[in-house]
C-alpha cells in the first residue's frame, strides 16, 4: 500500500525567500505526481504535476522528481504572502486512479 | 476557473440514519471521485466513477456506501446506515479525462452522533 510522507510539517518564510517542500512515496510503480494547494476553508487546487524524472518549471514554481529515490519536491521562488497555504503532495499509478495524499506542509509567508 | 460545488457544507445526523452527500461536478467532466478526510489525517481515496460505473474503490468504501449520478445531475455518495467512524470531511472531485487534473470541491463536513 502506498505511503506518502511530507516534510517539513510547517514552514515560516519571509517574503521574497525560496520555499522548498519535500514528498516521499513508497510505491516504485507510481507514475503521476502532483502538488495541490489548499487555502483555509477552500478546495484543494492543483498547482503542478510531473510524470517523468527531472525538473519542470512554471513561473515561480519548480518540481523535481527522482523516481529512483522515491522523492519529489516543490520549490517556490520569490515567495509571496498569497502563497501562504497548506501544500499537499499526491501520487497515483494511473491518471484516473485515486490519488494518495500526504498530510501536507503548512507554509506561512510573512511580509 | 472551473468549480466543483458540494451540498451541504455541514451535516449532522444520528448514528444509523441514512445520509446523502451531493456533488455538482464541472459540467463537461466525465470522471468523478470521492475522498474522505478524518480530522488530523490525510485525505484518502474512496471511489471513482465513470460512464455510470464504479471503476475503482478502496478498502474504506464499505458495503454501506454507494455512489450514483442519475441523469447527469449530482454525483452522490450515500451512506446507509451511518456509523460513528463515518464522521469526516468528504471531498468530491471531477476530471475531464484520464489525462487531466482532478478538480476538488470544498468538502462536506459530516458529523455522526
Amino acid at each position: 500500500q502506498q505511503n506518502v510522507q511530507q516534510s517539513p510539517e510547517s514552514l515560516i518564510v519571509p517574503e521574497g525567500a525560496r520555499t522548498s517542500l519535500n514528498c516521499t512515496f513508497s510505491d516504485s510503480a507510481s507514475q503521476y505526481f502532483w502538488w495541490y494547494r489548499q487555502h483555509s476553508g477552500k478546495a484543494p487546487k492543483a498547482l503542478m504535476s510531473i510524470f517523468s524524472n527531472g525538473e519542470k518549471e512554471e513561473g515561480r514554481f519548480t518540481i523535481h522528481l527522482n523516481k529512483a529515490s522515491l522523492h519529489f519536491s516543490l520549490h517556490i521562488r520569490d515567495s509571496q504572502p498569497s502563497d501562504s497555504a497548506l501544500y499537499l503532495c499526491a501520487v497515483s499509478r494511473d491518471y484516473a486512479q485515486g490519488l494518495t495524499f500526504g498530510l501536507g506542509t503548512r507554509v506561512s509567508v510573512f511580509p | 476557473g472551473p468549480k466543483v460545488l458540494q451540498i451541504p457544507s455541514h451535516q449532522i445526523i444520528d448514528m444509523g440514519q441514512m445520509v446523502t452527500l451531493n456533488c455538482d461536478p464541472v459540467s463537461n467532466h466525465l470522471y468523478f471521485y470521492w475522498y474522505k478526510q478524518i480530522l488530523g489525517q490525510q485525505m484518502e481515496f474512496l471511489v471513482n466513477f465513470y460512464n455510470g460505473k464504479v471503476m475503482e474503490k478502496s478498502k474504506l468504501f464499505k458495503d454501506q456506501f454507494s455512489v450514483e449520478r442519475p441523469d447527469g445531475s449530482y454525483f452522490t455518495l450515500k451512506i446507509q446506515p451511518t456509523a460513528l467512524e463515518d464522521s469526516a470531511v468528504y471531498f468530491c472531485a471531477s476530471s475531464l479525462a484520464r489525462d487531466y487534473e482532478q478538480y476538488f470541491g470544498p468538502g462536506t463536513r459530516l458529523t455522526v452522533l
